[in-house]
């Protein structure tokens, strides 16, 4: 069990970059979330994953936003035409089948736009 | 509609003096569960402690003990005798079975300072 892992740690980019952030989740996990945490803020939901299919999106994820999860394991999250308000961190997690409220956390990827 | 308060923003303490964070939640479920979570400053999430809502038996480990009160939809948080090393930003978190996702609520946090 080595955990769930994101990729890159650290992203600067220039606004109006699209920019893709990549997660893996424990091997045996098929449940994933995606989180955003502004300054100051508390982590909040943007997406959730069952397997391949994407079962919820909050409102926070606008059309600039995209996330995918191909076969059911290692998951994208993408934003395009990047904006200053997009600069977060941005966490993922996951979790087995049958352990319902057990979430697991990635070291999360820091997003700074320029 | 589900909610975390955490009305702490920030709390200073010196070393070796006690401190409480205060979590209150809304929810409609009966079923559900409470979480704390510890972010120093890389970033990093830390699982510290989660109860579910039919268990109100307060928990201690260690230096840390939890104070669960479904009257008062309170979760609070206390640290005795505090160590520099506790400095960090605490979340409580809710997590509700009708959600279907599972998904988590955060609180907006509390910003702890241990002086030496």
């Amino acid at each position: 069990d080595t955990g769930v892992s994101q990729n890159p740690r650290h992203k600067i980019t220039k606004r109006g970059q699209n920019v893709t952030f990549r997660c893996d989740p424990i091997s045996e996990h098929n449940r994933l979330y995606w989180y955003r945490q502004t300054l100051g803020q508390g982590p909040e939901f943007l997406t959730y994953f069952q397997n391949e299919a994407q079962l919820e999106k909050s409102r926070l994820l606008s059309d600039r936003f995209s996330a995918e999860r191909p076969k059911g394991s290692f998951s994208t999250l993408e934003i395009q035409r990047t904006e200053q308000g997009d600069s977060a961190m941005y966490l993922c997690a996951s979790r087995s089948p049958t352990a319902l409220y057990e979430q697991y956390f990635g070291p999360g990827t820091r997003l700074t736009v320029t | 509609a589900q909610k975390v308060t955490q009305a702490q923003t920030e709390i200073s303490v010196v070393e070796k003096e006690d401190v409480t964070l205060d979590c209150v939640y809304e929810t409609r479920d009966t079923t559900y569960y409470l979480f704390w979570y510890k972010q120093p400053p890389s970033g990093e999430l830390v699982f510290l402690i989660r109860r579910n809502s039919f268990d109100e038996q307060n928990e201690i480990s260690g230096r840390y003990s939890w104070n669960f009160q479904k009257s008062t939809s309170s979760f609070n948080f206390t640290i005795t005798a505090s160590q520099v090393v506790d400095s960090a930003v605490y979340f409580c978190a809710l997590s509700e079975e009708t959600s279907g996702t599972y998904k988590y609520i955060f609180g907006t946090g509390t910003r702890l300072k241990v002086l030496a």
